[in-house]
């Protein structure tokens, strides 16, 4: 039973404009999102999360939206550099169990 | 350095041998995760080191699998009698407290391949 889904295995884009990752859950139990990205051969690396009291936090040129009611969770990157070509995977948990769900990842790759 | 630190980075070894995984968390992290990556696969949950309490073991596949924790710092992972179906990478995160709403930081994993 797959509760963080990522539909979207790659996805490319342009440098210098709009990424945006998306991200589907099953369990309303979850309160606590995250995104982490992944070179090859490297741990994933943190890079933004959200609480479910929230709708949207921005960190530089990254920005996470939560819509509860859809279950959905997306990740805006803006501008896109090639330096954010790598996986990108979104995580969950929820209050009490500490231990992280996640997605499947999808591969970003910046066209220059 | 000042991240979480794996050791080995690559591990080739014989089904039916027995491996161990060892992983130093950030200094002052009180919490320490274990996960695992098989191929094409998401981050899969194994085990979870708070502080002094007993360790939530709820994601080991089998008992094949076990984990230690010397107080709040170096953890190993053993894996018994490995069979194929272990080979993935294994990655250890720790966090400053282990609550909810506290960022997991990661390892760069060990990979291990089972011949």
């Amino acid at each position: 039973d797959q509760q963080v889904k990522q539909n979207s295995p790659s996805l490319s884009v342009q440098e210098g404009r709009i990424s945006i990752l998306n991200c589907d859950y099953t369990n309303s139990m979850f309160d606590y999102f995250l995104w982490y990205k992944k070179y090859p051969a490297e741990g994933p690396t943190f890079l933004i999360s959200i609480s479910s009291i929230k709708d949207k936090n921005e960190d530089g040129r990254f920005t996470v939206f939560l819509n509860k009611s859809a279950k959905h969770l997306s990740l805006h990157i803006v501008p896109s550099q090639p330096g954010d070509s790598a996986v990108y995977f979104c995580a969950a948990s929820n209050f009490g169990n500490e231990k992280l769900t996640f997605g499947t990842g999808t591969r970003l790759t910046i066209i220059p | 350095g000042a991240g979480v630190s794996q050791s080995p980075s690559n591990k080739v070894t014989e089904k039916g041998k027995d491996v161990e995984l060892r992983c130093d968390p950030i200094s002052g992290h009180t919490a320490l995760y274990w996960y695992r990556q098989r191929l094409g696969q998401g981050l899969e949950f194994l085990i979870y080191f708070q502080g002094n309490s007993a360790p939530d073991k709820s994601g080991l596949p089998s008992d094949r699998f076990s984990a230690e924790r010397t107080g709040e710092s170096v953890s190993t992972l053993t894996i018994q009698r490995t069979q194929q179906e272990d080979s993935a990478v294994y990655l250890c995160a720790s966090s400053l407290t282990g609550g909810t709403n506290q960022p997991q930081h990661f390892g760069d994993g060990t990979r291990l391949s089972i011949l």
